[in-house]
C-alpha cells in the first residue's frame, strides 16, 4: 500500500517556537488526518481536512493540504512541552472501510 | 460517549505459545474495527478490519488471525507466535464515512 511519509524525522525546538511538519503522499486522498501519539500510548486524532479545502484551523494547530503536490503540512503554534509527541499523517484513499495509510511519523521534543 | 479499550497492557510471551489479544468498543453500535501494529519507531500497519460480526479483512498475510464474536468486541489472534510478532498493538474503531479512527490504549507484546 502507499505510505505516507512525513518530514523532518525528528525535531527539537524551544518551548515558544513553532513546529512545522510535512507530509507527502503518492496517490489521489478523500481527506487527510493527522493524529499524535504520546510515548508508549495509543494514537489521538487532532483534525482532518478534506480533498476539497486547503487549509484548516483547531486551537494552535493549522493544518494545510496541496494536492497538486499531494502534500500537507502541520503547523504547531507557540509549542508547550506537553505537545512533545509523535505525530503522524494518515489518509483515506478508498470509498470503503479500509483503514487509513500512515506516515512513519515525526517525533517532536519541545525543550522547556 | 464512547470508550475503546484493550488488554492485556503488556504481554511477554514464549516463541511458538498461542496469542489472544481482546479489543472492545462501548457506547456506539456496528462501528468499523480495525486492528492495526506498530514496530518501534515506525508507523503504523494495517492488519485486519471487520465491518460486521463475523466479517474480517486482512490487509497483510501472516502469522495472525482475527475474529469478530459480537459487535463490539474484535479479537487478534495467533496459533503460534513468532518472534517477528512483537510490536505495539493498537485496536480502532470509527463510524463515519471519512474513517476518523479513535485508538485504544494498545498491548506491547514481546515475543521471546
Amino acid at each position: 500500500s502507499q505510505q505516507g511519509e512525513e518530514d523532518p524525522q525528528a525535531l527539537s525546538i524551544q518551548e515558544g517556537e513553532n513546529a512545522t511538519m510535512n507530509c507527502s503522499y503518492k496517490t489521489s486522498i478523500n481527506n487527510l488526518q493527522w493524529y499524535r501519539q504520546n510515548s508508549g500510548r495509543g494514537l489521538v486524532h487532532l483534525i482532518l481536512i478534506r480533498s476539497n479545502e486547503r487549509e484548516k484551523h483547531s486551537g494552535r494547530l493549522r493544518v494545510t493540504l496541496d494536492t497538486s503536490k499531494k502534500s500537507s503540512s502541520l503547523l504547531i503554534t507557540a509549542s508547550r512541552a506537553a505537545d512533545t509527541a509523535s505525530y503522524f499523517c494518515a489518509f483515506l484513499s478508498g470509498g470503503g472501510a479500509d483503514g487509513l495509510t500512515f506516515g512513519k511519523g515525526t517525533h517532536l521534543i519541545i525543550q522547556p | 460517549s464512547q470508550t475503546i479499550h484493550q488488554w492485556p497492557a503488556t504481554l511477554v510471551q514464549p516463541v511458538g505459545s498461542p496469542l489472544s489479544l481482546e479489543c472492545t468498543v462501548e457506547g456506539t453500535s456496528n462501528p468499523n474495527l480495525y486492528w492495526y501494529r506498530q514496530a518501534a519507531g515506525r508507523g503504523l500497519q494495517l492488519l485486519f478490519y471487520s465491518v460486521g460480526i463475523g466479517q474480517i479483512s486482512s490487509e497483510v498475510p501472516q502469522n495472525l488471525s482475527a475474529s469478530r464474536p459480537q459487535d463490539r468486541q474484535f479479537i487478534l489472534s495467533s496459533k503460534k507466535l513468532l518472534l517477528s510478532d512483537s510490536g505495539f498493538y493498537l485496536c480502532a474503531w470509527t463510524r463515519g464515512r471519512e474513517n476518523e479512527q479513535f485508538f485504544g490504549p494498545g498491548t506491547r507484546l514481546t515475543v521471546l
